[in-house]
């Protein structure tokens, strides 16, 4: 079963936060998130593995609540670069052969 | 190679026909997925492909779809008797390990498949 993003979509101007939820029914071991641009592929972005673990890429972060089966992802002072749609995804298990199932998507707008 | 690479990039096809889809992984990479991805929606999963085990073909939507890998190399997706329905980009992706959790996987740039 795959995960639940939200927002579905949001617009935000230039320089404003944002964030994305990810969550799942099912337990998560690590969260994945990648980004979309319009016509291109996924671009990965960052791997959350632990409970409670948090990183940041430039001025994307993202947090990962293992106990809580959900991870966000913050964008702060957006670009306009940041546009794009934001997948998480997650393994279906931490043991061999896993596959990696991704969220719904949230389409973000950044506008000037 | 430097990237996943698909081909073809674009194919449009006649309902009724039959198509194949190519996927080179990054080489070394024992991992391969195929997604498909409508218009506007999301990844959604179809196969994945884990070095020389069985690979997991619970995402296929049908018996039309069917996937094949050979070894740890190239993976070619086919889809038999095309239906409107079918329309969509396809990706594939591959990463270096069979644990997922830990690495990344990398895209291709798809193939645009649309049946007329």
């Amino acid at each position: 079963q795959q995960p639940v993003q939200s927002p579905q979509a949001v617009i935000l101007r230039e320089g404003e936060d944002a964030v994305i939820n990810c969550s799942s029914s099912k337990a998560l071991y690590s969260v994945h998130w990648y980004r979309q641009k319009h016509g291109e592929a996924p671009v990965f972005l960052m791997i959350l593995l632990k409970g409670g673990e948090q990183k940041g890429h430039d001025k994307i972060s993202a947090s990962f609540n293992e106990k809580k089966q959900q991870s966000s992802l913050y964008l702060t002072a957006s670009q306009l670069s940041y546009s794009g749609t934001y997948f998480c995804g997650t393994p279906t298990s931490n043991f061999g052969n896993e596959k990696l199932t991704f969220g719904t998507g949230t389409r973000l707008t950044i506008i000037p | 190679g430097a990237g996943v690479s698909q081909s073809p990039s674009n194919k449009v096809t006649e309902k009724g026909k039959d198509v194949e889809l190519r996927c080179d992984p990054i080489s070394g990479h024992t991992a391969l997925y195929w997604y498909r991805q409508r218009l506007g929606q999301g990844l959604e999963f179809l196969i994945y492909f884990q070095g020389n085990s069985a690979p997991d073909k619970s995402g296929l939507p049908s018996d039309r779809f069917s996937a094949e890998r050979t070894g740890e190399s190239v993976s070619t997706l086919t889809i038999q008797r095309t239906q409107q329905e079918d329309s969509a980009v396809y990706l594939c992706a591959s990463s270096p390990t069979m644990a997922s959790s830990n690495t990344e996987a990398f895209f291709g740039q798809g193939t645009r498949l649309t049946v007329v």
